[in-house]
């Protein structure tokens, strides 16, 4: 299995900052990566696909950027609705492999 | 609007085997472009992936899981369900069922989940 790690598991952040978190891949999964978002008590929202594509109704403010093993998922001027849990994810293999998650919080 | 809804029987005890059911609305199951999945969600942790279907039967399971899992599907009913054996504590946990792309396996669509909880 492809094992995502991902860093920090916990952030501190003021509404306005620009945040970056971390996903590091245990082989290679060129850019077969997506983010997603969770907020307590609802399902995952997909943010973005192949390590850098906006989904569609994404704000423009979440950027992805990676290939390889090492990727990372920017949120510049961080608004109140942006705190949530965030997960990465791989897709070049079976099984489907999840990232611990990164909790954004104020 | 494409929408997945999860039903499941919510309490289960020890060594049963739950059957979860997910809807699809606003589309066909059939089409030849997606798969059909779940992931669950033990209380307070992450994201696992259980498995995937798509509309023909054929299937892919997490080798986890995989002794204990069955995913099929009814194309009549443009549904899929989830079969899970001998259940135990540890598969306490919200189940949700989402959509994939056939050739490229993120999950664009979630259904809003399911609590199973396993007690006795």
């Amino acid at each position: 299995d492809i094992q995502m790690t991902q860093s920090p598991s916990t952030l501190s952040a003021s509404v306005g900052d620009s945040v970056t978190i971390t996903c590091r891949a245990s082989q290679i999964i060129n850019s077969w990566l997506a983010w997603y978002q969770q907020k307590p008590g609802k399902a995952p929202k997909l943010l973005i696909h192949k390590a850098s594509s906006l989904q569609s109704g994404v704000p423009s403010r979440f950027s992805g950027s990676g290939s390889g093993t090492e990727f990372t998922l920017t949120i510049s001027s961080l608004q109140p609705d942006d705190f949530a849990t965030y997960y990465c994810q791989q897709y070049i293999s079976y099984p489907l492999t999840f990232g611990g998650g990164s909790k954004v919080e104020i | 609007q494409l929408q997945l809804q999860e039903s499941g029987p919510g309490l289960v005890k020890p060594s049963e085997t739950p059957s979860l059911t997910c809807t699809v609305f606003g589309g066909s199951i059939s089409s030849t472009t997606y798969l059909w999945g779940w992931i669950r969600q033990p209380p307070g942790e992450g994201l696992e992936w259980i498995g995937s279907i798509y509309y023909s039967g054929s299937t892919n399971y997490n080798p986890s899981l995989q002794s204990r899992v069955t995913i099929s599907v009814d194309t009549s009913k443009n549904q899929f369900s989830l079969r899970l054996s001998s259940v135990t504590a540890a598969d306490t946990a919200i189940y949700y069922c989402a959509r994939s792309m056939l050739t490229a396996n993120y999950m664009d669509v979630w259904g809003k989940g399911t609590t199973v909880t396993v007690s006795s």
